[in-house]
């Protein structure tokens, strides 16, 4: 079943607004990731994170690996209109349980000029 | 630049036929995966495989079938499209354990 939770589903801001995302787990993962996908795209990767706690910036894009390990933080500074599209948070949670990501249900950003 | 391809980008079928979407990739990577997702919907694995002549069966169940007989290519075959098989095909590769995954831009299937 699913294991990562991602709020808000989806969102609607101003051009120019920030935007913060996230993404939480009942359990600990060792590995985070952040994808964008476009309408009819793939998705695309980000933002990898390994480790707890680790801040990694891509751009205007800020992603963050919580202390607890049960959750990841994506924020975007000054959006623009081409930031539209689904955000997917994947997670891995050791070799223990499978070499697969996981991946949450997505969160929908919508821009508005 | 995409070094995973997917073919064809779109395909409309009728009931009954046999499909086989096809999914490339030219990075060597080992490790390569089929999911199924409905527009502006979550992602659902269906099939994947660690290697040659490996593969395995995803979370969510489908009547598709795969093979993995080159590293670079892992086609996915319908043997009887039905309309509930009208979705999105995503294909996508990694490489060792913790590497995040590269997606193809996605076969667009439509059954009527």
């Amino acid at each position: 079943g699913q294991q990562l939770n991602q709020s808000p589903q989806s969102m609607f801001i101003q051009e120019g607004e920030d935007v913060s995302m996230n993404c939480t787990s009942s359990s600990i993962f060792n590995t985070w990731l952040w994808y964008k996908q476009d309408p009819g795209e793939g998705p695309v990767l980000l933002i990898a994170l390994y480790k707890a706690g680790e801040l990694t910036s891509n751009g205007r894009l800020t992603a963050q690996f919580g202390i607890t390990r049960k959750d990841s933080f994506l924020n975007i500074s000054a959006s623009i209109p081409s930031d539209v599209g689904i955000y997917f948070c994947a997670g891995r949670r050791g070799n223990n349980y499978g070499q697969n990501f996981v991946f949450g249900p997505g969160t929908r950003l919508s821009v508005l000029p | 630049e995409a070094d995973i391809y997917q073919t064809p980008r779109y395909l409309v079928i009728g009931t009954g036929k046999k499909i086989t979407l096809e999914c490339s990739q030219t990075m060597g990577h080992d490790k390569m995966y089929w999911y199924q997702q409905d527009p502006g919907m979550e992602l659902h694995l269906i099939h994947y495989s660690y290697g040659v002549n490996s593969t395995e069966k995803g979370d969510l169940s489908s009547e598709s079938t795969v093979s993995r007989i080159r590293t670079e290519h892992f086609p996915l075959t319908l043997e009887s499209a039905r309309p509930s098989h009208t979705s999105q095909y995503l294909c996508a590769s990694s490489e060792g354990t913790n590497n995040g995954y590269t997606f193809g831009s996605g076969t667009r299937l439509t059954v009527v």
